[in-house]
């Protein structure tokens, strides 16, 4: 079964900074796509950024990118010059393209921006 | 922006009672999911629909919930008769089934069972 796996339960980075936020996933399906999301602590869902499992270039989102490598199987998403904004709990995701499109959430990293 | 519309924000009832949740998926969606997500578990998928067809409820406790899509423009999720564990965030969500194309989500329900 597919699965998502991502490794930092929290993470503490300076404002400013550079984040990555790992995540890998298992699959033995050739069609997918990779999500990741964004929770604030008001509650909402907040969708960020798309891989697409034929995309050839790696997705960018304005200081949102995702680092994509597919034979190591790791989606991991980069936030380039943090902002105490991007405090927030992040989920990475996966949807199988063949499979009706069911999405599987990670267990998510508590990402915290320092002033 | 279109927005996917949830209500009740917030439940708080006693045990035994019944319980409905409401969705309202963005136009032209053909796509519609419930997910449950406590502290514990995370972000469990409990059934979604296509074309209002249910595909999948494997996630869901089949004896007390149950999900239906009466239009295409109305989701339910009923618990009865809820429970203490049944506290939760319940969230839906929405989605066209394209690629590139992500799910939207409403803003749940926060549900608590005294």
């Amino acid at each position: 079964a597919q699965k998502i796996t991502q490794t930092q339960p929290g993470m503490f980075v300076q404002e400013k900074e550079a984040v990555t936020l790992d995540c890998t996933y298992d699959t033995s399906d050739q069609s997918y796509g990779l999500f990741w999301y964004k929770q604030p602590s008001s509650g909402e869902m907040i969708f960020l950024i798309y891989q697409g499992s034929y995309d050839e270039q790696n997705a960018t989102e304005g200081r949102y990118s995702l680092n994509f490598q597919k034979a190591r199987k790791s989606a991991n998403l980069v936030i380039s010059a943090s902002q105490l904004g991007d405090s927030a709990m992040y989920f990475c995701a996966i949807a199988l393209t063949n499979r009706d499109d069911k999405i599987i959430f990670g267990k998510g990293t508590r990402l915290h921006i320092l002033p | 922006d279109a927005r996917v519309t949830q209500t009740p924000r917030h439940k708080v009832t006693e045990m035994g009672q019944e319980v409905t949740m409401r969705c309202q998926p963005i136009l032209g969606h053909n796509t519609v999911f419930w997910y449950r997500q406590t502290m514990m578990q995370g972000l469990e998928l409990l059934a979604y629909f296509r074309n209002r067809a249910p595909l999948d409820d494997s996630g869901m406790p089949k004896d007390r919930f149950s999900a239906e899509m009466p239009d295409a423009t109305l989701a339910t999720l009923k618990i009865q008769p809820s429970e203490p564990r049944d506290s939760a965030v319940y969230f839906c969500a929405s989605g066209l089934v394209e690629r590139n194309q992500p799910q939207h989500f409403g803003d749940g329900t926060r549900l608590s069972i005294l």
